[in-house]
């Protein structure tokens, strides 16, 4: 069983739609993240959380430190927020970042 | 502000053929810098970290080997490229304190043909 488990792999939504993705985690944790990574590879980071929730624009991300949970939330969704999801968690004396497998998302117009 | 710089973004490069690929940070000093992969339909895997110059500590047995000489640089080399190296190769960087945001390269991607 992976450290890191993401749901849904892929998800395909109408323009408008409220999205949801989900990441649950198995290790102690110092910090997640959650971050984009568009077709050409780049990746950018959209949150760091250690505890409650936090909004940028019409994304919001929030995280339930007991039930080792959080979730991805996108309003108002557009195509241009086509992208793959992946939600990684600090862990280890290393602060290394385990990753999800990613969640692909696409938005229909 | 601290950046991170990671080339090339792209690269093609023939079976048995060496690499490297170099990644470099500013603004910050004494970072901890990490390597991952992404082999196709697969998450990210830590390959190499490093907490300081010349100190190298490998998660994955592989054909790669990384190297830092200087404080904020960190390089991942192969002798020999296998068409298993093919993947997206990451870079990233934290300050040593728990908590820290993590700051990512752009990526390189490789094929090996």
């Amino acid at each position: 069983k992976n450290e890191v488990e993401q749901s849904p792999q892929n998800l395909t939504a109408q323009e408008g739609e409220f999205i949801t993705i989900n990441c649950s985690y198995s290790v102690g944790i110092s910090a997640l993240h959650w971050l984009q990574q568009h077709p050409g590879g780049g990746i950018v980071s959209l949150f760091m959380l250690s505890s409650g929730k936090k909004k940028h624009g019409r994304l919001i991300a929030t995280i339930n430190i007991q039930e080792k949970h959080s979730s991805l939330h996108i309003t108002a969704s557009h195509p241009r927020d086509s992208a793959v999801y992946i939600c990684a968690v600090r862990s280890g004396s290393n602060y290394q970042l385990i990753w999800g497998a990613g969640t692909k998302l696409i938005i229909k117009p | 502000s601290q950046t991170i710089h990671q080339w090339p973004a792209t690269l093609v490069q023939p079976v048995g053929s060496p690499l490297s690929l170099e990644c470099t940070v500013e603004g910050t000093s004494n970072p901890n810098l990490y390597w991952y992969r992404q082999a196709a339909g697969r998450g990210l895997q830590l390959l190499f970290y490093s907490v300081g110059i010349g100190q190298i500590s490998s998660e994955v047995p592989q054909n790669l080997s990384a190297s830092r000489p200087q404080d904020r640089q960190f390089i991942l080399s192969s002798k020999k490229l296998l068409l298993s190296d093919s993947g997206f190769y990451l870079c990233a960087w934290s300050a040593r304190v728990k908590g820290a945001e993590a700051f990512f390269g752009q990526g390189t991607r490789l094929t090996v043909v």
